[in-house]
């Protein structure tokens, strides 16, 4: 199994800053993956980080809002820009495995943040 | 956008007794997931079944699959206090390409469990 890690684990900020989310895999995998869970509610998908590419993002999230990196096999950031308390979530980091190899789907800690 | 549907949305029950979580969902999947998250932080991995599949056993937990009614359910038998925590179904779509490894979660089971 993969194990992630996040930081920071919590943050609080104020709003129009920028913070940015650190994730690390313990192994190379193939993809990797961007969650925000607002208070209260499940998991939405934000991204796919893809390594050496672009961000894959989804209905309804932006590059300029939420920008990712994903410089090698093991490691991505996730930016949270210009925020708003409509920001105030927990973001969570996901990896998956070599297709045909791993399907399950692990996710880190999360990172907790507050937008005053 | 979230296709799963859990239910019920909150469940209390006694330690010892069995708990039993269902999900439902809508388009074709390649795997069903559940994951347990206490207090808001991250999520842990409970048991993956694919969509050949109609039953898994890990330990206390159950799940069944039925991919003609597009629903699974979640058994926890003999229930801790321990088991307190948010319970959610996630499902993985068939298929590759841009689809890959996108999880679509259910809106989740709030258990508690009593001592």
């Amino acid at each position: 199994s993969a194990v992630i890690s996040q930081k920071p684990s919590r943050d609080i900020c104020q709003r129009g800053t920028s913070l940015t989310i650190q994730c690390q895999v313990d192994s190379q995998v193939t993809m990797m993956f961007w969650y925000r869970q607002q208070p209260g509610q499940s998991l939405t998908l934000i991204a796919t980080a893809n390594q050496g590419s672009e961000a894959t993002y989804e209905s309804g999230f932006v590059i300029d809002k939420f920008p990712i990196s994903r410089p090698n096999l093991t490691f991505s950031t996730l930016t949270v820009s210009n925020m708003s308390p409509e920001d105030s979530s927990i973001y969570l980091c996901s990896s998956r495995g070599l297709a045909g190899v791993s399907e399950t789907q692990y996710f880190g800690p999360g990172t907790r943040l507050l937008v005053l | 956008s979230q296709q799963g549907e859990e239910d019920p949305q909150a469940l209390s029950i006694q330690e010892g007794e069995n708990a039993t979580m269902n999900c439902s969902y809508k388009t074709s999947i390649n795997n069903l997931q559940w994951y347990r998250q206490n207090s808001g932080r991250g999520l842990v991995h409970l048991i993956l079944i694919r969509s050949n599949e109609r039953e898994k056993h890990s330990g206390r937990l159950r799940v069944t699959l039925d991919t003609s009614k597009k629903s699974s359910s979640l058994l926890i038998t003999a229930s801790r206090a321990a088991d307190t925590a948010s319970y959610f179904c996630a499902t993985a779509p068939n298929g590759g390409g841009t689809s890959y490894g996108k999880l679509t979660f259910g809106q989740g089971t709030i258990l508690t469990v009593h001592p």
